[in-house]
């Protein structure tokens, strides 16, 4: 089966830049997209088709998708950004959603 | 604004068929363009996608759980549910439904999710 992996963690001080990889073999041939989800709530998307944000979605959210690894930057992170991220893909292959198992971003 | 909201048991027995309906409220289902989603989280756990339904009926599973799963669609009442058979422990989790609206699997609303535990 298809499987995506992500950083269990990943820390980053208020106002720098936070990266967060997920990697899956030839993921740059599929669409990721990644959610973030904050403790007690649902999931919320951040980044679809590798790099497009959803409105409502802040400038500092971007995304990219290239050979085996997509990554999620945060630009500026503040400490409303502290939460669970998640990236997602389509394997066609096997008809199958495929979600990381997630990097908890820590603000600090 | 769409808005999705779970409803059902939160505590089924082992062995039984654990039934959960969306429903969709600030837009249609039949109006087509959207595909409409089970998923799942295990306590403390990541995200794990159950299936989806297209407003004309189709289906599709996620194949490690397609033995067990059925969606359904009633457009009348603009819901669809989920049935996951001859459920254990291990599918005690939070329940979520999702709108995906790309066909391939991108989520852009969900509903708040609702626990359900499987125990005697």
């Amino acid at each position: 089966s298809y499987e995506l992996t992500q950083p269990p963690s990943v820390s980053v001080s208020p106002g720098q830049t936070a990266s967060i990889t997920c990697s899956g073999d030839k993921l740059g041939d599929k669409y990721a997209c990644w959610y973030q989800q904050k403790p007690g709530q649902s999931p919320v998307l951040v980044i679809y088709q590798d790099s497009k944000r959803p409105s409502g979605i802040p400038e500092r959210f971007s995304g990219s998708n290239s050979g085996n690894t997509a990554t999620l930057t945060i630009s500026g992170t503040q400490a409303m950004d502290e939460a669970d991220y998640y990236c997602q893909a389509w394997d066609s292959i096997r008809g199958d959603v495929v979600f990381g198992g997630g990097t908890k971003l820590t603000v600090l | 604004q769409v808005q999705l909201q779970e409803s059902g048991p939160g505590l089924v027995k082992p062995s039984q068929t654990l039934s959960l309906t969306c429903t969709v409220s600030g837009g249609s289902i039949s109006s087509g363009g959207y595909y409409w989603s089970w998923i799942r989280q295990h306590p403390g756990k990541g995200l794990e996608w159950i299936g989806y339904i297209y407003y004309s009926g189709s289906t599709y599973y996620n194949p490690s759980l397609k033995s067990r799963v059925t969606i359904s669609v009633d457009t009348s009442k603009n819901q669809f549910s989920l049935k996951l058979s001859s459920v254990t422990a291990a599918d005690t989790a939070v329940y979520y439904c999702a709108r995906d609206f790309s066909g391939g699997a991108t989520f852009d609303y969900w509903g708040q999710g609702t626990l359900v535990t499987v125990s005697s």
